[in-house]
């Protein structure tokens, strides 16, 4: 199994500006991939994070407003870029491995916007 | 990726046996089924994954019958700490890769 480091677990932002989220794993892992889940809700994959080359957006998803970096095989970053309250919601980094592996979860990232 | 199809919500009372089951009409034929589990303020944590016929761990039982159009997952004698949302998720190497992509789950409500 894979223990998933997030930080900050959660913070209070002014509009405008921007948060980067830390995702540290304890071991190496092939594939990493950022969520967001509002409240009540599903999660909705923003992008895969893939090391050494740009991440993999989602549809609706952009490299402008959610960079992502993976300089190596356990950590990666997502920023939420020129916050709005919108972007109120949790944030959550997940691994995997292989194909047909389970995915582990960190404990995410809980994001107000004021 | 093949979409799969969940009842909303779910009451049970402790101590029964609880089946939740989802439809993913257009599974393809590499594809894998898994089953997560979502406490309020945590990550979903993994619950079962199977293939086909039947699979059985310290937690649940997975049934998938022989078209794999559907599966149900069964939790033994629930207790009030099963509470949570039970997320059916259908994928493979051919379908998405990694990528793992949830519905909308269910909301199992265990009752005293």
């Amino acid at each position: 199994s894979a223990v998933i480091s997030q930080k900050p677990s959660r913070d209070i932002c002014q509009r405008g500006t921007s948060l980067t989220i830390q995702c540290q794993v304890d071991s190496q892992v092939t594939m990493m991939f950022w969520y967001r889940q509002q409240p009540g809700q599903s999660l909705t994959l923003i992008a895969t994070a893939n090391q050494g080359s740009e991440a993999t957006y989602e549809s609706g998803f952009v490299i402008d407003k959610f960079p992502i970096s993976r300089p190596n095989l356990t950590f990666s970053t997502l920023t939420v870029s020129n916050m709005s309250p919108e972007d109120s919601s949790i944030y959550l980094c997940s691994v995997a491995d292989r194909v047909g592996a389970e995915a582990f979860f960190g404990q995410g990232t809980r994001l107000t916007v004021v | 990726l093949a979409k799969t199809t969940q009842p909303i919500s779910m009451d049970s009372y402790e101590g029964q046996e609880v089946n939740i089951t989802c439809s993913h009409n257009n599974i393809a034929t590499n594809d894998y089924i898994t089953w997560y589990q979502q406490f309020p303020s945590q990550g979903p944590r993994f619950i079962i994954q199977g293939y086909k016929t039947k699979v059985t761990n310290e937690v649940a039982s997975l049934f998938i019958p022989a078209d794999r159009k559907s599966s149900t997952l069964s939790l033994p004698r629930v207790s009030l700490s099963d509470t949570a949302v039970y997320y059916c998720l259908v994928g493979g190497a051919n379908t998405g890769g990694f990528k793992t992509i949830f519905g909308a789950g269910t909301r199992l409500f265990v009752k005293a």
